[in-house]
Formats: structure tokens, sequence, C-alpha cells
């Protein structure tokens, strides 16, 4: 099983939809989570930190439930620079300390 | 401010080549240093990690490897590429293990 497992997406939406993307997570004393976006041939850039108590952050929300180890990001009101490779991540203990998994990405396509 | 450096941009190499990418990070100190590689339409698979000067954690073997000679610089090396070597590899840090990662603007490596 991988440690964190995303939707495969592609979603194709368009303009105004909204869209949930969802994540699960293998090990349960994983400590913090993520979501990060990418555009094509770029570098991942965080998103925003998902908490407990859920945050949101204009049209984005994002929400955490530990219980069942599952992450998801609801996009409200899409638009078309939304277009981009939403990627869940999570921090959890190593050998070596803690480190920093990526799922696989699920790509959005917004279209007008 | 924080600030982390890649180079180079890009890269291609014959296979049996050697390889070696530099990632310096300026601003902070004892940071958390990642290697991570994506495959083209692939999510990031997280190479090797860091907590320390001389402390590397592998997460994949293969023949690829890494040191951290200096506290803000990480360095993935290979004695001979494979093709299947190819990819954009991108290297991060993080303040903790817990906290979220930054990135360069990668190195994306064609093996000929």
């Amino acid at each position: 099983r991988k440690e964190v497992e995303q939707d495969p997406g592609p979603f194709n939406v368009p303009e105004g939809a909204t869209v949930a993307f969802n994540c699960t997570y293998s090990n349960s004393a994983s400590q913090s989570f993520f979501w990060y976006r990418q555009d094509c041939r770029k570098e991942p850039k965080l998103l925003m930190s998902v908490y407990s108590s859920g945050n949101e952050d204009g049209r984005f929300t994002a929400q955490l439930n530990r219980a069942s180890q599952y992450i998801s990001l609801l996009i409200r009101d899409s638009k078309l620079s939304d277009s981009a490779t939403y990627l869940c991540v999570v921090n959890m203990g190593g050998t070596g300390g803690f480190k920093t998994i990526f799922g696989a990405g699920t790509r959005l396509f917004v279209k007008a | 401010s924080q600030t982390i450096h890649q180079w180079p941009a890009t890269l291609v190499q014959p296979v049996g080549s050697p390889l070696s990418l530099e990632c310096t990070v300026e601003g902070t100190s004892n940071p958390n240093l990642y290697w991570y590689r994506q495959a083209a339409g692939r999510g990031l698979q997280l190479l090797f990690y860091s907590v320390g000067i001389g402390q590397i954690s592998s997460e994949v073997p293969q023949n690829l490897s890494a040191s951290r000679p200096q506290d803000r610089q990480f360095i993935l090396s290979s004695k001979k590429l494979l093709l299947s070597d190819s990819g954009f590899y991108l290297c991060a840090w993080s303040f903790t293990g817990v906290t979220e990662a930054f990135f360069g603007q990668g190195t994306r490596l064609t093996v000929v």
C-alpha cells in the first residue's frame, strides 16, 4: 500500500464548478499535512496546510480526519487559473527522522 | 528570508556517465533536506532525506547516492547513469520534518 494515495484524476470541470479531491495516508502517526499545487514543468508550491479543525483560504477548504486517515481539498467557484496538479502531502516518521511524502497528484482541468 | 538554489536547470547526459546535482539553502540553519524525482506525468518520489550533516536516509535502492558535506548543501550523485534515471529532480528543504517543504526550481535530466 502506498504511503499517500490520491484520486487519480484527471478532473475536467467547467468554470464556476465545485471540485473535491481526496487523499488517504497509511501511517497513523503522521504529524502534519498539506496540499501543494504544481503547474506543468514547475516545482510544487504550498497551497495550504491542513488542520484537524479544518481550514479555509478563500475558495479553498481543507479538512483532515485523523480517525479515517483522510484529507480533502474543496475548491469552490473554479477558475481557469486553478488548472494544475494538486498534491497531497504528509509528514511521517522514518528511520532518519520525519520525512515529507507526496501523493502522486490529481490533475485538474478547468474549462471555459 | 530563506532561499534554495538548485542547478543546473537542464542536463543531457549519456548513459554510463557520472552525475552530480547540487542544492544549497541560504538563510536558515540545520534544515531538513530532501531529493525527489518526478518521472514524466508521474508523482514525486522521495529519494533521500537528511536531518543533519552526514546523515542521509535512502528511500529507494538504486544507483543514486546523496551526501551532505555541509549544513546547507545537499548533493545527488551517480557513478553511472541509466536511461531510467531521466526525470525531473527536485531538491527541497524544511525547518523540521513536520513543517512544509520549499522547493528549488528543479533539474530536468535526460539520459541519452
